[in-house]
């Protein structure tokens, strides 16, 4: 599975959107991007993935680079609950999570 | 509601003292996993079982096994825990791996303090 890179941490403002860059310069035709993340002290959690299209759910937006070399996690009202170690993952149909670094971000109010 | 549930979230076990860490889960999935997390570092696979299928990870040390006598159950055995494999140990369960999106469900954790 192609590897990815993100900034350590962000922080953002409560209240506003948080947008978490992710590079996957190596992506592969057949991988989605898979975004989780761990709120201190408890398990990963899925939030959202995606292919090629943009993606939106319950919790946030994922929007894919045409090329898929890169993709951002938007938190559109981030809270202080929102504040977490987030993981973008690439994963190929059917393979196992492997978890990079991870940004961590702090939710201010 | 369907969960993963790990039992006990907080584990203290002696260098070298045999230690079981259980996971359980209401979701009825096929797969389940279980994962080390070291302080400040990303989950890593330890191995899942498919089924009855057990899958090991090539990094995994010999001292940790793990048993899976049913669908709900899963456990991790440390034979001789050190003191590095003092970690969150978290277990987590997902459908199908070949049929494409499966999502895996985390439990809390436990989390294992070797004296």
């Amino acid at each position: 599975d192609a590897k990815t890179t993100q900034p350590p941490s962000m922080d953002c403002a409560e209240g506003r959107a948080a947008n978490l860059p992710c590079n996957h310069s190596t992506i592969s035709g057949n991988e989605y991007v898979y975004w989780y993340r761990q709120i201190h002290s408890q398990g990963p959690q899925y939030i959202i993935h995606g292919l090629k299209n943009n993606e939106t759910n319950e919790m946030a937006s994922l929007i894919i680079t045409e090329d898929r070399k890169s993709s951002t996690l938007i938190l559109p009202h981030a809270t202080l609950r929102d504040t977490a170690v987030y993981y973008c993952i690439v994963r190929g149909y059917g393979n196992k999570l492997v978890f990079g670094a991870g940004t961590i971000l702090r939710v201010k109010s | 509601d369907a969960m993963v549930i790990q039992n006990p979230r907080y584990q203290v076990t002696q260098f070298g003292k045999p230690v079981t860490l259980s996971c359980s889960q209401t979701l009825n999935h096929n797969v389940m996993y279980w994962y080390q997390q070291k302080s400040s570092q990303a989950p890593k696979l330890l191995f899942h079982y498919y089924d009855k299928d057990f899958n090991n990870e090539a990094d995994t040390p010999d001292n940790f096994q793990s048993r899976r006598p049913n669908t709900s159950f899963c456990f991790l055995d440390i034979r001789s825990p050190g003191l590095g494999d003092a970690a969150m140990y978290l277990c987590a369960t997902s459908r199908d791996p070949g049929q494409g999106h499966n999502e895996q469900f985390f439990g809390p954790g436990t989390r294992l303090t070797v004296l």
